[in-house]
């Protein structure tokens, strides 16, 4: 089973609500990623843990909080978000955070509108 | 900041090959060539990596030049669900960089 589960696949949200992403994976991988896409631009890396500890912050705003409560979940935690932060969201796993890089298997993606 | 150049679009005719060039002329001995592609509006799907050999697997083959500064993916028959963006990466540090890729459309 190489399969990264993402839910939900759709989130409309407002600037003050407070909302989750959840991200589930069940390959034994001990490495989990968190990427933004904007429409029509690559993914940007935004966070990545290894052995549910957060290891790469790649500067993005404390609006955004990830979790790993375990090696098999990744969760992001939106609060007070911009509309300017709407955006494909992928998670994805890999066997270790490795140098160099791993192979990486990405979900389908949260589409999350900011309004 | 990407250390890949990609056509940013190619043509293919439907059950020719596809082959996918990418420039990376900077790239040090320990770093490899991945090869992702992303079908609309869905995750990013691992295709292939390589180092310094040839490489093929079911989905497609990767062909690296001795020097290592270019590579080529190539998808030996073309469907209409190869349409997609094509990234080559090469990987930096412990992290991929998606660079801008290549669009491919696969015409009937």
């Amino acid at each position: 089973d190489t399969e990264v589960t993402q839910t939900p696949k759709h989130l409309v949200m407002g600037m003050t609500n407070k909302k989750s992403l959840k991200c589930e994976q069940h390959m034994g991988h001990r490495a989990m990623y968190w990427y933004k896409q904007k429409a029509k631009k690559p993914p940007e890396l935004m966070f990545v843990y290894s052995y549910e500890k957060l290891s790469i912050n790649e500067s993005v705003p404390s609006r955004f909080s990830p979790e790993c409560p375990n090696s098999s979940l990744l969760n992001l935690h939106l609060h007070a978000l911009q509309p300017e932060d709407s955006a494909l969201y992928l998670c994805a796993s890999s066997q270790f955070h490795s140098l160099p890089a791993d192979t990486q298997y990405f979900g389908p993606g949260t589409r999350l509108t900011v309004l | 900041d990407a250390k890949t150049t990609q056509p940013p679009s190619m043509d293919c005719a439907e059950g020719r090959a596809a082959n996918l060039p990418c420039n990376h002329s900077t790239i040090s001995g320990n770093e490899y060539v991945y090869w992702y592609r992303q079908i609309h509006s869905q995750g990013p799907q691992y295709i292939i990596h390589g180092l310094k050999n040839n490489e093929t697997n079911e989905m497609a083959s990767l062909i690296i030049t001795e020097d290592r500064k270019s590579s080529t993916l190539i998808l030996p028959h073309a469907t209409l669900r190869d349409t997609a963006v094509y990234y080559c990466i090469i990987t930096r540090d412990d992290k991929i960089i998606f660079g801008k890729g290549t669009r491919l459309h696969i015409l009937p």
